[in-house]
């Protein structure tokens, strides 16, 4: 167990909506990162939290956007959702950003988009 | 953007026998590197980091990697398999700039496959 949570851990549903996915880093964690694992495009790097703040960007679509909450609680918006978007996204946790400090991941989880 | 490459999706061995899994990186500027093992419907799990201090890092559950930058490789290895190192296996590699957020870019894994 990393320590980090992430609900839910099974999602399903219909192209074009709008789904939310929430992640708790582990206590004391300040940055969070958001990846995406897919068969056709293998782990990606969406976008990375820090305190609050957006950090850094990856292949993030338009459609998908994050928040860091003043709990460090961070959620991932998807909309106008794609038979393309199913994959398992994972959240990761680091307490601060870099090395040395190891980034645990959460069990991820997993969209279904029909 | 710094990448890594796998060679190799699927290696088989035996139990007992020497895992070698293979890695390169694309940087002239030596990158931090990883190595993160995934086990079925689990999340992803260190074995092991390159942050520039030895060449030869030890990880936990036996394995080991060594950074040689005249090969641009970072390859993973374990003396013996057991039938519980059987998950894929991913490659990572992080940049040095703090504007980079220090994500990580994964290679694509390679399945290990334990037989007996």
């Amino acid at each position: 167990d990393s320590g980090v949570t992430q609900t839910p851990k099974h999602l399903i549903t219909a192209t074009g909506q709008r789904v939310t996915l929430r992640c708790s880093p582990r206590s004391g964690d300040l940055s969070v990162y958001w990846y995406q694992q897919s068969l056709d495009q293998g782990l990606q790097f969406l976008i990375q939290y820090y305190n609050g703040e957006e950090r850094a960007k990856g292949n993030i679509l338009e459609r998908f956007s994050a928040q860091q909450f003043p709990d460090l609680h961070s959620e991932l918006n998807l909309s106008s959702l794609e038979l393309g978007d199913s994959a398992l996204y994972f959240c990761a946790s680091s307490a601060l950003p870099g090395p040395p400090y190891e980034q645990y991941f959460g069990p991820g989880t997993r969209l279904t988009v029909t | 953007a710094q990448s890594v490459t796998q060679l190799g999706s699927h290696v088989s061995v035996s139990e007992g026998a020497l895992v070698l899994l293979r890695c390169n990186y694309s940087s002239s500027v030596p990158p931090y590197l990883f190595w993160y093992v995934q086990y079925p419907n689990q999340g992803l799990q260190l074995l092991l980091k390159y942050t520039s201090a030895a060449t030869l890092v030890k990880g936990i559950n036996g394995f080991e990697a060594e950074f040689k930058k005249s090969e641009t490789s970072f390859h993973l290895t374990k003396p013996s398999a057991h039938m519980s190192d059987a998950a894929e296996y991913f490659c990572a590699v992080s940049d040095r700039s703090p504007t980079s957020g220090y994500a990580l870019n994964f290679g694509k894994g390679t399945s290990l496959l334990v037989t007996p």
